[in-house]
């Protein structure tokens, strides 16, 4: 039972453009949702985080979307750049236990020049 | 600020041997969580330690093991290797564990023969 999904598998976007990723999930205890980001060769790095009290979180050009009646939750990412090109995880956790974080299949970006 | 250390980063190892994977914590860090990526599976949680004490466990077989040192350095066992598990194995450390930030090292490279 996979209990976060995440949509696309893959997405490739023009420089510039938005790329958007979308999460869902069947937990309802969890609290804590947050994105990571992953080049080839490193560990993920946290990207943004959110809590269910707030519908939107905001930082720099990467935004969270919350939706917590559908249980989704999702990525957008503004003026996209080549430099944005990586595997993105959504994840998602209980308050408490924030280290047994459960991911998502993760989602490949390409941002073209 | 060092980041989380983990050794060695690539190994070879042949069916039926047994694997030790060791993590160095960000300094201040009490709790050391480990998770296993492939492509298949993505990134699953094996356990998470905390003062020496194991706090959390994933839904891995007893042949994965870890423990957690009086210096917050923790190491992974996993004994009887079998093919399957070939994967990236990842060490993320935080201050509690409870909430917040997981920074996670790059990994070490296990290829079972």
């Amino acid at each position: 039972q996979q209990q976060v999904k995440q949509s696309p598998q893959s997405l490739i976007v023009q420089k510039g453009g938005i790329s958007i990723i979308n999460c869902a999930y069947e937990n309802t205890a969890f609290d804590y949702f947050p994105w990571y980001q992953q080049f080839p060769g490193k560990g993920p790095a946290l990207l943004i985080a959110i809590r269910p009290d707030v519908s939107e979180k905001k930082e720099g050009r990467f935004t969270i979307s919350f939706n917590k009646s559908a249980k989704q939750f999702s990525l957008h990412i503004m003026d996209s750049q080549p430099g944005d090109s990586a595997t993105y995880f959504c994840a998602a956790s209980v308050t408490g236990a924030n280290s047994k974080l459960t991911f998502g299949k993760g989602i490949t970006l390409s941002v073209r020049p | 600020k060092a980041g989380v250390t983990q050794t060695p980063r690539y190994l070879i190892k042949t069916r039926g041997q047994q694997v030790t994977l060791s993590c160095s914590p960000i300094s201040g860090h009490r709790s050391v969580s480990w998770y296993q990526q492939t492509p298949g599976q993505g990134l699953q949680f094996l356990f998470e330690y905390f003062s020496e004490t194991q706090r959390n466990k994933g839904n891995f077989p007893g042949r994965f093991s870890g423990r957690q040192f009086s210096n917050s350095r923790s190491e992974m066992n996993v004994s009887t290797l079998e093919l399957g598990d070939s994967a990236l194995y990842l060490c993320a450390s935080s201050r509690t564990g409870s909430t917040g930030e997981l920074f996670f090292g790059e990994g070490s490279r296990l290829t079972v023969l």
